[in-house]
């Protein structure tokens, strides 16, 4: 089972509109969360931290179940400039990052 | 955060050469990795690099097939050796300024094996 697990998409979303999704990790141990965004052919780019209170940053929203041991990312208000591959990443045991296979989001005018 | 340099940016090489990708950071860091990632698939890390010793090599990956150096707390590099059409892929050098911080890529190497 890999460590860190996203659905691949892609997720196809109307401009202006919402779109979620979650990344699941099987260690419980795991300290430090982190969406980062990849765009084609770049390299991965941080995107922002997700803390235990969640975090918020303009029409960005990362959430942490640690019950549940998942994360989620929320764009609202969707730009067509939100096209990419988004990467969730989870600390192992040594805090180095493991990161997910991606989840693609395509919005369309 | 830190800026990371990487080079070459692309590469198209003979199987059985080898290539040496470099990686150089504006400041110290004390934590080095090196991933790869191949179309369509997470990024994998291949190795942490340590400075002034031999690096950590994950499952997988061997010092013979990918050798790699770090001389100091800002340079590093990566040899892919005797190289195959399988390690076609795309390299990255990554940081972290501490453990479970963020990680800062290198812009990666885009390497094609003939």
């Amino acid at each position: 089972r890999k460590e860190v697990e996203q659905d691949p998409g892609p997720f196809n979303v109307p401009e202006g509109a919402t779109v979620a999704f979650n990344c699941t990790y099987s260690n419980s141990a795991s300290q430090s969360f982190f969406w980062y965004r990849q765009d084609c052919r770049k390299e991965p780019k941080l995107l922002m931290s997700v803390y235990s209170s969640g975090n918020e940053d303009g029409r960005f929203t990362a959430q942490l179940n640690r019950a549940s041991q998942y994360i989620s990312l929320l764009i609202r208000d969707s730009k067509l400039s939100d096209s990419a591959t988004y990467l969730c990443t989870a600390t192992d045991s040594w805090g180095k990052l493991q990161f997910g296979a991606g989840t693609q989001v395509v919005v369309t005018p | 955060s830190a800026v990371i340099s990487q080079k070459p940016s692309r590469d198209i090489c003979q199987r059985g050469t080898s290539l040496t990708i470099q990686c150089q950071v504006d400041s110290q860091v004390t934590m080095m990795f090196w991933y790869r990632q191949q179309p369509g698939q997470s990024l994998t890390l291949i190795a942490t690099a340590n400075q002034g010793s031999e690096a950590t090599y994950e499952s997988g990956f061997v010092i013979d097939k990918f050798p790699i150096s770090r001389p100091n707390l800002t340079f590093s590099t990566l040899t892919v050796s005797n190289m195959s059409p399988e390690d076609s892929s795309i390299y990255l050098c990554s940081v972290q300024t501490g453990v479970g911080t963020e990680a800062f890529f290198g812009q990666g190497t885009r390497l094609t094996v003939v």
